[in-house]
């Protein structure tokens, strides 16, 4: 089945703690993205990557950090969380643009940083 | 990137009337997509309108691209309670752009 996986689901840290949220997809491809979504704010995106070791800040890249090693995966890695990064959190990918498809959403992660 | 004004934020509807969000931005955009999120789901996508004026249904739901390709709406004819989540409109900055900028969306309640 095509799809994105994330994983944790859930995820409760405390503030300074390092963590990574991991993004795998088996579609082949080349681009992929993190956004966050608030109440009020809608979704944002953090950063995106074009292909592999190509990556770009999006709207609010401050705190995070990616990688883009393979193809199939975007981890997201928050090295100092804070609460105001307490938020839900998703991964999407998608072919190149061009193609009327649109964007293929994993489940999300909801990280709490107490 | 690209900025979009979604309205309305909230929208509640008894079921089998219709229900329709707005999207508009101040400069002429190449194409719009709109995605669904379920309650406690992730986005997903429904279409993409790319030509001026450009008229798409899917079964109830009926998307719109303007002459001028500077708003959008989407369409729901008699409601279900189905149709519950938010309506979300996203945009790329331009065209062979990869930032995709969302709307706010619209928060549909559908009373039974």
């Amino acid at each position: 089945e095509a799809q994105v996986t994330q994983n944790p689901r859930y995820l409760i840290t405390v503030t300074g703690k390092k963590l990574t949220v991991t993004c795998s997809q088996n579609m082949n491809h080349e681009y992929m993205s993190w956004y966050r979504q608030d109440p009020g704010l809608g979704l944002r995106q953090i950063y995106y990557s074009m292909n592999v070791e190509v990556t770009d800040k999006g709207d609010v890249p401050e705190g995070y950090k990616v990688s883009r090693k393979e193809k199939r995966n975007f981890p997201l890695i928050l090295e100092s969380p804070s609460p105001n990064q307490t938020s839900l959190y998703f991964c999407a990918s998608r072919g190149y643009p061009g193609t009327a498809t649109g964007y293929t959403f994993g489940s999300g992660t909801r990280l709490t940083v107490v | 990137g690209q900025q979009v004004m979604q309205i309305p934020q909230y929208q509640h509807v008894q079921e089998g009337e219709d229900f329709t969000t707005y999207c508009n931005s101040s400069t002429t955009l190449s194409n719009i997509q709109w995605y669904k999120q379920r309650p406690g789901g992730h986005p997903v996508f429904l279409i993409q309108l790319v030509k001026s004026g450009e008229v798409k249904k899917q079964k109830r739901l009926t998307f719109q691209f303007g002459e001028a390709k500077k708003n959008s709406s989407l369409h729901i004819t008699a409601t279900q309670t189905t149709d519950v989540g938010t309506y979300f409109c996203a945009v790329y900055s331009g065209a062979g752009s990869y930032q995709l900028t969302f709307g706010k969306g619209t928060k549909l309640s559908v009373i039974p």
